[in-house]
């Protein structure tokens, strides 16, 4: 019963850096959603995926961050020329398709640290 | 702006005391509530919901909660705390007019004293 994947669980970069998250979803789940937490914050809202479509990408910075999920393969979160400011924990999560209230499921999570 | 408020950042107890972690929404519309938790080292995991129904709602290992519309709420509780509860959680809403976001509140972090 694999829940939803994330790798890897631990990024270092340095500032100019390219970084590349990348997730699995759960099995029969074709939603995929992006947040990040900052220290001492709640999650916030990055991206909402379906296979090859983006439906929502209005919790995303407007420069130097994008996000897929392509037909075949794990979401992917990348984030060019990263800056110290990107230091933060990336959460995935998965749901079933159909009713888009159905609940969320969390990855483990990817810790981004840039130096 | 929608918003969702956890009123205690830090919250210490000792085993067997009874807990309560506040959750307040600025939303007059549908909403449904969740809680998250996440033990150290793993990945958030849902505690319970709240879509329709009983206001009171039960979840995992002993945890319940009440939904409260007239005061905009979604209180944790557990009526006896153990060592292993030990954790940050998460309160989270989803509001009718952006019906996949959820919006969180900041977290709770939660020690139990064995």
């Amino acid at each position: 019963n694999a829940g939803v994947m994330q790798n890897p669980r631990h990024l270092v970069r340095r500032r100019g850096q390219e970084a590349r998250l990348r997730c699995s979803p759960m099995k029969g789940h074709s939603h995929v959603y992006w947040y990040r937490q900052l220290p001492e914050e709640g999650l916030k809202f990055m991206v909402y995926l379906q296979k090859e479509n983006i439906i929502d990408e209005s919790g995303m910075p407007k420069e130097r961050f994008s996000a897929e999920f392509p037909k075949e393969g794990p979401s992917i979160l990348r984030i060019q020329q990263v800056v110290r400011g990107d230091s933060a924990a990336y959460f995935c999560a998965s749901s079933r398709p159909g009713n888009p209230q159905e609940t969320q499921y969390f990855g483990p999570g990817t810790r981004l640290l840039v130096l | 702006a929608q918003s969702v408020s956890q009123h205690n950042h830090h919250v210490i107890l000792s085993e067997a005391a009874s807990l309560e972690l506040g959750c307040n929404y600025s939303y007059g519309g549908t909403v449904n509530l969740f809680w998250y938790v996440q033990y150290p080292g793993q990945h958030l995991q849902l505690l319970l919901k709240y879509f329709s129904g009983d206001p009171l709602v039960k979840g995992i290992k002993g945890f319940e909660a009440e939904f409260i519309k007239s005061k905009f709420s979604f209180n944790l509780r557990k009526p006896s705390v153990q060592w292993s509860d030990t954790a940050e959680y998460f309160c989270a809403v989803n509001f009718e007019d952006s019906n996949y976001q959820l919006i969180w509140g900041a977290g709770t972090k939660l020690i139990i004293k064995p």
